[in-house]
């Protein structure tokens, strides 16, 4: 099936920091991909949809200028959350649709989590 | 606008017990649903999905059936094991793709 890989897989950084995380389609082309934000015993909320070669669109109440979306290859996206605060500190979640998207089905990467001090 | 909503855990049970995570789901048209699973530490992984309904998805001896008449994608599985202990979230997404609304996720804790 189809891979989606994450790294890094953990981060620790200081308060203020910038900190990028990427998102890669081993396996196959994705035009889209999706960053999802993950809170302690909470579900996972969309922060944005990342379209190959365009301007990522954000959900309601997410700052696009704190987390910055890059989606500069068919098979890569990155996140990067600039001047890092602890209450940034979550698990961050990319996935990523397979296109030709027959099946409607978006495949998930493993994770990263972070931790801002 | 779409939903979804899923019955609020932890839920602990016993190895080899039956198992139901309840899912409703609120949407118009025809969404896909599907059920993630979710191991400690780990990302989502896809458990079993339908995208019409009456279909049923099935995987690992778990099963869920698309009832359109009660908005429902209730999971299920018929003799549960330790391994199985994870978070199981609910989700579902227009056909015309795109967006997935997740629920809350259930976590499971099977004891031995």
């Amino acid at each position: 099936g189809a891979v989606v890989s994450q790294h890094p897989s953990r981060v620790i950084c200081k308060s203020g920091t910038s900190v990028k995380i990427e998102c890669r389609s081993l396996d196959f082309q994705a035009t889209t991909m999706f960053w999802y934000r993950q809170f302690p015993k909470k579900s996972l909320m969309l922060m944005a949809t990342s379209n190959e070669g365009s301007k990522a669109t954000y959900e309601q109440g997410v700052e696009k200028d704190k987390f910055l979306i890059n989606h500069a290859s068919l098979t890569l996206s990155t996140l990067t959350v600039t001047s890092a605060h602890p209450e940034d500190s979550s698990f961050y979640i990319c996935s990523a649709r397979v296109w030709p998207n027959i099946q409607e089905t978006q495949y998930f990467g493993p994770g990263t989590r972070l931790l801002v001090l | 606008g779409d939903s979804v909503t899923q019955m609020e855990g932890p839920v602990t049970l016993s190895e080899e017990a039956f198992l139901t995570i309840n899912c409703t789901y609120t949407a118009t048209g025809y969404p896909s649903l599907f059920w993630y699973v979710q191991y400690p530490g780990e990302g989502l992984q896809l458990l079993l999905k339908a995208t019409k309904a009456d279909d049923k998805g099935s995987n690992k001896g778990f099963e869920a059936t698309y009832r359109k008449e009660t908005t429902s994608f209730h999971l299920e599985k018929g003799s549960v094991q330790v391994s199985d202990s994870a978070v199981y979230f609910c989700a579902l997404t227009r056909n015309t793709g795109n967006q997935f609304y997740f629920g809350t996720g259930t976590s499971l804790t099977v004891i031995p």
